[in-house]
C-alpha cells in the first residue's frame, strides 16, 4: 500500500525554524519527484516546492524561496523540508505530495506560526 | 506565480453535468497538456482524479473528464451526485519550472 507520512509539525513563534519529514512507504521512491503542499486555514491549496527523483534539482514557490528548503534522502525513503525564518502567513496544513501530478497526498502536518 | 482563476462555486443538480474552468496564460496552462484535478472533501487531503488532459487513476468514475482550449482547461462531470459535493482545484506546471494551483472551486450539488 502506497503510503507518505508526514510529521514535524507544530507551534513556532515568528521568525522560529521547523523541519517537515515525510517517510514515504509502498513504491519505488527513487522513481518519482516529490512535492510539498501548503493549505492555510479555510483557504485553498498552494505549491511549496518538489525535488526530483534524483533530488539533484529542486525548485520552489516564490513565496518560500531563501526562507525554505526541500531535500530528500532516498536511502531513507524520506522527503524533508526546512522551514527559516517562519511567518504568519506561514501557518497552514503541510502536505507530502508523490509524484509529477500528485498521485497519493499524505494527510498532513499543521505548521502553527503564532507568538 | 499567479494562481490559476477558477470560479469560487458552482451547482448542479443530481443527474446533471457541471464545468469547472481553469484559466492561466500562456506560461502555464497554455503550454503543457499537464494540467491535473483534484478533488477535495471537508477535512481531508485532496485527491487526484484527473491529469494529463483526460487520464484518470485507477478507480476514479469515468464520469469526470476534462479538456483544454488555448489558456482555459475544464473539468466536467457528468450524472451529479451527492458524493461530487466537495471542493475542486486544478493545477499546472509553468514555463519557470515551478508549479501553481487554481484558487478552488466550491461545487454543490443541490
Amino acid at each position: 500500500e502506497v503510503q507518505v507520512v508526514e510529521s514535524g509539525g507544530g507551534l513556532v513563534q515568528p521568525g522560529g525554524s521547523l523541519r517537515l519529514s515525510c517517510a514515504a512507504s509502498g513504491f519505488t521512491f527513487t522513481s518519482f519527484e516529490m512535492n510539498w503542499v501548503r493549505q492555510a486555514p479555510g483557504k485553498g491549496l498552494e505549491w511549496v516546492s518538489y525535488a526530483t527523483s534524483s533530488g539533484t534539482a529542486i525548485y520552489c514557490a516564490d513565496s518560500v524561496k531563501g526562507r525554505f528548503t526541500i531535500s530528500r534522502d532516498n536511502a531513507k525513503k524520506s522527503l524533508y523540508l526546512q522551514m527559516n525564518s517562519l511567518r504568519a502567513e506561514d501557518t497552514a496544513v503541510y502536505y507530502c505530495v508523490r509524484g509529477r501530478y500528485g498521485s497519493y497526498w499524505g494527510q498532513g502536518t499543521l505548521v502553527t506560526v503564532s507568538s | 506565480q499567479s494562481a490559476l482563476t477558477q470560479p469560487a462555486s458552482v451547482s448542479g443538480s443530481p443527474g446533471q453535468s457541471i464545468t469547472i474552468s481553469c484559466t492561466g496564460t500562456s506560461s502555464d496552462v497554455g503550454n503543457y497538456n499537464s494540467v491535473s484535478w483534484y478533488q477535495q472533501h471537508p477535512g481531508k487531503a485532496p485527491k487526484l482524479i484527473i491529469y494529463e488532459v483526460n487520464n484518470r487513476p485507477s478507480g476514479v468514475s469515468d464520469r469526470f473528464s476534462d479538456s483544454k482550449s488555448g489558456n482555459t482547461a475544464s473539468l466536467t462531470i457528468s450524472g451529479l451526485q451527492a458524493e461530487d459535493e466537495a471542493d475542486y482545484y486544478c493545477s499546472s506546471y509553468t514555463t519557470s519550472s515551478t508549479k501553481v494551483f487554481g484558487g478552488g472551486t466550491k461545487l454543490t450539488v443541490l
